[in-house]
């Protein structure tokens, strides 16, 4: 089935520094590429997403880039803080496969 | 707006046991998706359905049978509890599968096997 690869899996930044991770996947047909940030005892919950007609989004902090030709995509989220220490979840394709998670440590 | 409910919120099972979760969505979205998700590790698919009566099978059905009884409610049986198992179950449900809508997810199922 379709692979969606996420790196790198252990993230740690210090605070107000950028975090950066990446995904790439295989299903060229893919239209939609969401990112889900989830807490401890929580459900996955979309933070942002982008679709295949753009390059680039920007929510606050938050700044997602699609390279469709070379079917990677990217999260970076600047200026961290500590609220944003979470595991993070990219997905894609048709079945929406999730990558296998970041988790990232903003430390103080 | 709308909401996900999954039921039972807590599931702990016998080895061997057959065991059912259930989702349902008020989104009136066409597609469903269970997912299992190990302490500390990403989401598998398990099942999805496209419509009503629909079932397709993700990478991880082995282990699984799912029903879509009607569009609002998705069902997934554990056909046999394996021991030691410990995992949630996300239920989610998007309006469809194709055209980038946003995918919402239930509060999820905790299965504890003894």
């Amino acid at each position: 089935g379709e692979q969606v690869e996420q790196l790198p899996s252990i993230l740690r930044v210090q605070e107000r520094s950028s975090a950066s991770i990446n995904c790439s996947y295989e299903d060229s047909a893919s239209n939609y590429f969401p990112w889900y940030k989830q807490e401890p005892g929580e459900n996955p919950k979309l933070i942002i997403d982008i679709r295949s007609n753009m390059e680039r989004k920007q929510i606050q902090e938050l700044i997602v880039l699609l390279d469709k030709k070379a079917k990677r995509f990217s999260l970076h989220i600047t200026d961290t803080q500590p609220g944003d220490s979470a595991m993070y979840f990219c997905a894609s394709g048709a079945k929406l496969t999730f990558g296998g998670g970041t988790r990232l440590t903003v430390r103080p | 707006g709308g909401i996900i409910t999954q039921t039972p919120k807590f599931l702990i099972g016998q080895e061997g046991q057959k065991l059912t979760l259930k989702c349902q969505q008020n989104f009136n979205h066409d597609t469903m998706y269970w997912y299992r998700q190990d302490s500390g590790k990403g989401l598998r698919l398990i099942y999805y359905s496209i419509t009503e009566n629909d079932l397709q099978k993700g990478d991880l059905s082995e282990g699984y049978d799912a029903s879509r009884e009607k569009k609002s409610s998705f069902s997934l049986t554990v056909t046999s509890a394996q021991k030691n198992e410990m995992a949630v179950f996300l239920c989610a449900s998007r309006r469809d599968r194709g055209l980038g809508d946003t995918q919402y997810f239930g509060p999820g199922t905790r299965l504890l096997v003894l």
